[in-house]
């Protein structure tokens, strides 16, 4: 079962920053948590990942909450490009723990 | 620099005929995994390696097979395809360590009738 909860959909104007939430309340210590998006049935992209600090590269911000439980994946100026499918998995030794993610949708 | 090749991108069985889907990587990763994503869904877990000679079941691991004779190879078989094995499959693979990132190929689409 997925360790993460996900709004289905979301809405973000382009040009503006687009905020995805994350719930993963049961997530454990060691557990990093990952970002991946899926742009038309493509092989998913990476985008991001941490365990407890807030990490920034060249695509995206990730914020975590202090006690875990929860994160948020950032996009700061969205384009069209930035449409997919965006999904926050829990590693969990080997394996990534998918569940069914959130659908962005960048308007112009 | 190909990454993660899978062959072939589309087949279509019947029920009962087998196949095998290949996956190469030209990384040197460690671990290689094969995914199934259905219509709306999330990516589910079928089987995995941590390094040549080694598989491991995952999530949905029924009416699958798979091998791991080169370190960049990881073949995925279907003894006997059922209808409920049409999906989309994809390879992945990832150097060791617990945090490292999974590169993913573009995927295969099968459809068993």
């Amino acid at each position: 079962d997925a360790k993460t909860t996900q709004p289905p959909s979301m809405d973000c104007a382009e040009g503006r920053a687009a905020n995805l939430p994350c719930n993963h309340s049961t997530i454990s210590g060691n557990e990093y948590v990952y970002w991946y998006r899926q742009i038309h049935s493509q092989g998913p992209q990476y985008i991001i990942h941490g365990l407890k600090n807030n990490e920034t590269n060249e695509m995206a911000s990730l914020i975590i909450t202090e006690d875990r439980k929860s994160s948020t994946l950032i996009l700061p100026h969205a384009t069209l490009r930035d449409t997919a499918v965006y999904y926050c998995i829990v590693r969990v030794n080997y394996q990534l723990i998918w569940g069914a993610g959130t659908k962005l949708i960048i308007k112009p | 620099n190909a990454g993660v090749t899978q062959t072939p991108k589309f087949r279509v069985l019947k029920t009962g005929q087998s196949m095998t889907l290949l996956c190469a990587q030209d990384m040197n990763h460690e671990y290689m995994y094969w995914y199934r994503q259905d219509p709306g869904m999330g990516l589910r877990l079928i089987h995995y390696s941590v390094g040549e000679g080694t598989t491991a079941k995952g999530e949905v691991p029924d009416g699958y097979n798979v091998s791991r004779l080169k370190k960049q190879n990881f073949l995925l078989g279907l003894e006997s395809a059922a209808p409920s094995q049409t999906s989309v499959y994809f390879c992945a693979s990832s150097p060791w360590g617990p945090a490292t990132e999974a590169f993913f190929g573009q995927g295969t689409r099968l459809t068993v009738v």
